[in-house]
């Protein structure tokens, strides 16, 4: 079983759409959660931690529910720079692990 | 502040020759230091990881070695390269903070072997 799994999409929304992603992750030890975020062709770039009480930086809100071993970004009002592949990240021990990635167009 | 360098940006290389790649972080001390590999439309795959000079853990087993020469120095390389080995290879260091801890990835360097 994979340590993080997302659903890969590809998810195409209109400007404006409020869209969610979901991510579990397998080992119950787990100990930080974040999403990053990564453009074509670059770097993954940190797009924000993820608290147990959840957290919201501007149009976005991550949740994390540990006894389900689930994680979730909401992105309200998308713009069309919110284009791009979003990465669930679990710290486990020191190592972290990525999931996949899902994909997001936001169509004009 | 922290920053992170990767070089060369673009590498393309014949089947059969040598490898280095270079990262260096600047602003901090005894980061963890972290090389990945993502293959085209893949994710990102852990190939070595680094608590301190000269400790170098291996996740994938392969044709790469790491070493990290220096505290804020890693480096890459390979005897003789495979088809394969094509991707985008990015560097990372975090703190090593067991619970507060978060990474950061240099600009990446995209490898193509012909």
């Amino acid at each position: 079983r994979k340590e993080v799994e997302q659903d890969p999409g590809p998810f195409n929304v209109p400007e404006g759409a409020t869209v969610a992603f979901n991510c579990t992750y397998s080992n119950s030890a787990s100990q930080s959660f974040f999403w990053y975020r990564q453009d074509c062709r670059k770097e993954p770039k940190l797009l924000m931690s993820v608290y147990s009480s959840g957290n919201e930086d501007g149009r976005f809100t991550a949740q994390l529910n540990r006894a389900s071993q689930y994680i979730s970004l909401l992105i309200r009002d998308s713009k069309l720079s919110d284009s791009a592949t979003y990465l669930c990240v679990v710290l486990t021990g020191n190592q972290f692990y990525f999931g996949t990635g899902t994909s997001l167009t936001v169509i004009p | 502040s922290q920053t992170i360098h990767q070089w060369p940006a673009t590498l393309v290389q014949p089947v059969g020759s040598p490898l280095s790649l270079e990262c260096t972080v600047e602003g901090t001390s005894n980061p963890n230091l972290y090389w990945y590999r993502q293959a085209a439309g893949r994710g990102l795959q852990l190939l070595f990881y680094s608590v301190g000079i000269g400790q170098i853990s291996s996740e994938v087993p392969q044709n790469l070695s790491a070493s990290r020469p220096q505290d804020r120095q890693f480096i890459l390389s390979s005897k003789k390269l495979l088809l394969s080995d094509s991707g985008f290879y990015l560097c990372a260091w975090s703190k090593g903070y067991l619970n507060l801890d978060t990474q950061y990835f240099g600009p990446g360097t995209r490898l193509t072997v012909l």
